[in-house]
This record gives C-alpha cells, structure tokens and sequence, in this order.
C-alpha cells in the first residue's frame, strides 16, 4: 500500500514571496504519478500540477514547480510569486500507473494549509 | 462542457436514515472514483466503478455504504443507516478510460456535505 505523508500543517507566505511545500511518499511501485491538488475555501479540487515518475524533469505549470527526488520518494511544491488567490489547502497526491495506463486510486496526504498574507 | 456534478451539495440527515448521494461524470468519462473527507483531514478513497462494474472497493466501510454506477444515469454512493461519524464532505471524480489520452487526471465534482444530526 501507498502513504503519503504531508509534514507541515500550516505554511503562511507574504504576497509576492515563494513558498515551499514539503511532500514524502512511500510505495513499492516503480511506475507512478504524482499530484499537487488545491482545495481553496470553496473547497473544490483543483489539479495544480502533475508529475510523471519516469520523468527526470521536473513538472512547471507557471508560477507553480516541483522538485521531484525519485530516490529519496519526496515531491516539493513550490510556489513563486505567492498571491491572495492561492491560499488554500494543497494536498500532494500519489496513483499508480500500471503497465502504460494509470489506475485511478489516489491517496493524498493530510494536506497543508498554506495562508498568503498581504 | 459541464464539469462533474453532484447532487445534493448539502444534505442533513437523522440517525438512521438513509443517504444518497449523485455524482454525473464529465460527458465522456467513463470511470468514477467517491472520496471522503473527514474535518481537517485528507481525501479517503472509497470506491472505483465503470458503468455497471465496481472496479476497486477496496475503501468502502463493510457495513451500510454501497455504490453503483448504472448504464443510464449517474452513479449513486448510498448510506444506510446513518450514524454521526459518517458526517463528512463526499467528492466524486470522473476520468476517461484507462489507456486514453489524460486517463491520469481525475476531475472532482464540487462535493456533498453530509451531516448527521
């Protein structure tokens, strides 16, 4: 079984500074996919950015980056230029990928609340 | 193209009753997956389906809750029996077949909150 695991409850960044979010996971699986989700306070889930294992580069979607240490099983968020709308509760996310398609559990971590002060 | 959606957003219930909770996948999806989310907690994975098939249940509770998907109409999370533990935010996510293009990224309906009274 997978586990993901979420150390920082809560994370508070000034506008317009970056912020980084930590996430480790733990699996036997060598062939997988990665997630960071947002849940602002409307509290849908938004896909922020996605990560294909058997990549080496790290995944950028704009403002949003991850740093993804295979070995070490660790997969930081990191945010550039914080702004008021992405404070949130960000969920990194963990599905396998079987054979050449992916299978649809995702297990998330506990989540991190991350506040943006202006 | 609408997104997931669920119904109700809100539903109260006493101990007891009865829930039931809708989710209608993306137009084109065919694969539904059901969440929980307890207070201050993550996303629990409860159930995996495909039109009239339960893929993975593997996170269902043994007792009271059972899933479906149907040929026609959407899928279908119900409750039996309510206690105030099941009290919680119910997602719904959809995703095209496995093995097509984008078949890793599931697409979350905005959720039911269910309370227990």
């Amino acid at each position: 079984a997978q586990t993901v695991t979420q150390s920082q409850p809560e994370m508070s960044v000034q506008e317009a500074e970056t912020v980084t979010l930590s996430c480790t996971y733990d699996t036997s699986e060598n062939n997988y996919y990665l997630f960071w989700y947002k849940q602002p306070p409307s509290r849908q889930m938004i896909l922020v950015i996605r990560q294909e294992a058997y990549k080496q580069q790290n995944a950028t979607e704009n403002r949003f980056s991850v740093n993804f240490q295979k070995a070490a099983k660790s997969f930081s968020l990191k945010i550039s230029d914080s702004q008021l709308g992405d404070t949130a509760m960000y969920f990194c996310a963990f599905m396998k990928r079987t054979g050449g398609t992916s299978y649809g559990k995702l297990t998330f971590g506990q989540g991190t609340i991350l506040t943006v002060h202006p | 193209n609408a997104g997931v959606m669920q119904n109700p957003r809100h539903l109260v219930r006493r101990r007891g009753q009865e829930a039931r909770l809708r989710c209608s996948p993306m137009k084109g999806h065919s694969h539904v997956y059901w969440y929980r989310q307890l207070p201050e907690e993550g996303l629990k994975f409860m159930v995996y389906l495909q039109k009239e098939n339960i893929i993975d249940e593997s996170g269902m509770p043994k007792e009271r809750f059972s899933a479906e998907f149907p040929k026609e109409g959407p899928s279908i999370l119900r409750i039996q029996q309510v206690v105030r533990g099941d009290s919680a935010a119910y997602f719904c996510a959809s995703s095209p077949l496995p093995g097509l293009a984008g078949d890793n990224e599931q697409f979350f309906g905005p959720g039911t909150r269910l309370t227990v009274l």
